[in-house]
């Protein structure tokens, strides 16, 4: 069965305190993983793609890596509008092209 | 305006009452997909349509049903709503030409059932 497992649920960080988010996942045949940041009361916002073990891409303070069954999101030196929910998505193996099963989430809140 | 727009953003409504929830988009993305969205849960999908002719059930479609009006609209009923039906719902579109995956979600529907 096609699993996304985020962890940790909720992370507290202090401003300019750098930290990871892991997504782990178990399908076959990535066919891609996917991040998104989501805002209290809003819908989730597209961040990254990224498809092959070692690829990496980056956004202000944030960067994304992926290895052969885990990615994870780094945040340099974050800031309190970094505070939001982050989740990770995989495409459903064997699925229609276009479906993705989504991980439960990190809610990462940052103090300034 | 909005990319991904639903209506209504908050509904509350009695157990066994029928409720349509709407969505539209000016994306021109050919695919659209109702997701719900519970505390612990996650994000799980009901619905998906992939043009106006082709509806498909996702994991949670029971007691759901959708209509796909045109290619920018696709709406979510509940025939007969029931307290655990109690979520957030969120439409999404995306593009064939970009894979299918870099969905653009709408602001979501906080749908209370009593």
């Amino acid at each position: 069965e096609d699993q996304v497992t985020q962890s940790p649920e909720a992370l507290r960080l202090q401003e300019g305190e750098s930290s990871s988010l892991n997504c782990s996942y178990t399908v076959s045949g990535l066919r891609g993983l996917f991040w998104y940041r989501q805002d209290p009361g809003k819908g989730p916002e597209f961040l990254f793609t990224l498809y092959s073990a070692g690829e990496e891409k980056e956004k202000e303070r944030l960067k994304a890596t992926l290895t052969k069954k885990e990615s994870f999101l780094h945040i340099t030196a974050p800031k309190p509008e970094d505070s939001a929910t982050y989740l990770c998505a995989v495409p459903y193996h064997g699925g229609s092209q276009g479906n993705l099963i989504f991980g439960k989430g990190t809610k990462l809140s940052v103090k300034p | 305006d909005a990319d991904v727009t639903q209506t209504p953003r908050n509904r509350i409504t009695k157990t066994g009452k029928r409720i349509m929830l709407e969505c539209s988009q000016t994306k021109g993305h050919d695919r659209m997909y109702w997701y719900r969205q519970d505390p612990g849960l996650g994000l799980r999908l009901i619905y998906y349509s992939f043009d106006v002719k082709d509806i498909n059930k996702g994991e949670i479609s029971d007691g759901y049903s959708v209509s796909r009006q045109a290619q920018a609209k696709f709406s979510l009923s509940l025939e007969s709503a029931i307290p655990n039906q109690t979520a957030l719902y969120f439409c999404a579109t995306s593009d064939r030409g970009t894979g299918g995956y870099g969905y653009t979600f709408g602001s979501g529907t906080r749908l209370t059932v009593v």
